[in-house]
């Protein structure tokens, strides 16, 4: 199985912040990835797939790039409203694998 | 909208089994892998395998395989999960998730089944 290292494991930053997270693989996979939100209680949301094409809705702040096997998810100008835990997946080979997960939250 | 619509909260004793089901709306049911995910606290997101309802095709992780089968009703538009041989490492939350484009990723999700093994 691709593993997935995702990094920080936790975060804390300011509104106005911009904020990197970053996901490395154990293997290639091209720029199969994709990103989620999942905010507490709920289920995840897709933010960005093919590691940097913003989904319809979300909002401009996020982007998201990548290729092989370093990936990074930007977020400017930090919002109260991105308080979540973001993972990202990937989705080159089964079992497609998840990151274990950044949690956000805000200073 | 596409929505997903999952059963209920359920509390299972060891060694049990567990069905969920995921009711879709919104979109043509046939023509969209369906993906089930659980989270738990000891694993964080693991994919347990999907489903095409066109012919009942499915996928399971090695994981799971032997242990897990997906099933769907077209005619209700409903895919369900049943896994056996419970224990208490399958405590956790169990989602289905739509695939948009047949590539393994999840565009819209469904709202979680939590699922309880306890003795």
């Amino acid at each position: 199985d691709i593993q997935m290292t995702q990094s920080p494991s936790s975060l804390s930053a300011s509104v106005g912040d911009r904020v990197t997270i970053t996901c490395q693989g154990s293997q290639d996979t091209g720029n199969y990835l994709s990103w989620y939100q999942q905010k507490h209680g709920r289920a995840p949301k897709v933010l960005i797939s093919a590691a940097s094409v913003l989904e319809t809705g979300v909002p401009s702040r996020f982007s998201g790039s990548g290729y092989v096997t370093n990936f990074t998810l930007v977020i400017s100008d930090l919002q109260p409203d991105d308080i979540a835990t973001y993972f990202c997946l990937q989705y080159a080979l089964l079992p497609v694998t998840f990151g274990q997960g950044t949690r956000l939250d805000i200073k | 909208q596409v929505q997903l619509v999952q059963s209920g909260a359920e509390v299972k004793k060891p060694g049990a089994s567990v069905k969920v089901s995921c009711e879709a709306s919104g979109y043509r049911f046939a023509a969209y892998y369906i993906h089930w995910i659980r989270q738990t606290p000891g694993q964080g997101l693991q994919w347990m395998g999907c489903i095409y309802p066109y012919n009942a095709a499915t996928e399971y992780a090695p994981n799971f395989q032997g242990r897990v089968t997906m099933t769907g009703d077209s005619s209700v538009s409903t895919v369900y999960m049943e896994l056996t041989g419970l224990t208490s490492d399958d405590t956790g939350v169990y989602y289905c998730a739509r695939d948009p484009r047949g590539l393994n990723w999840f565009d819209s999700w469904g709202q979680g089944t939590l699922v309880t093994v306890s003795s």
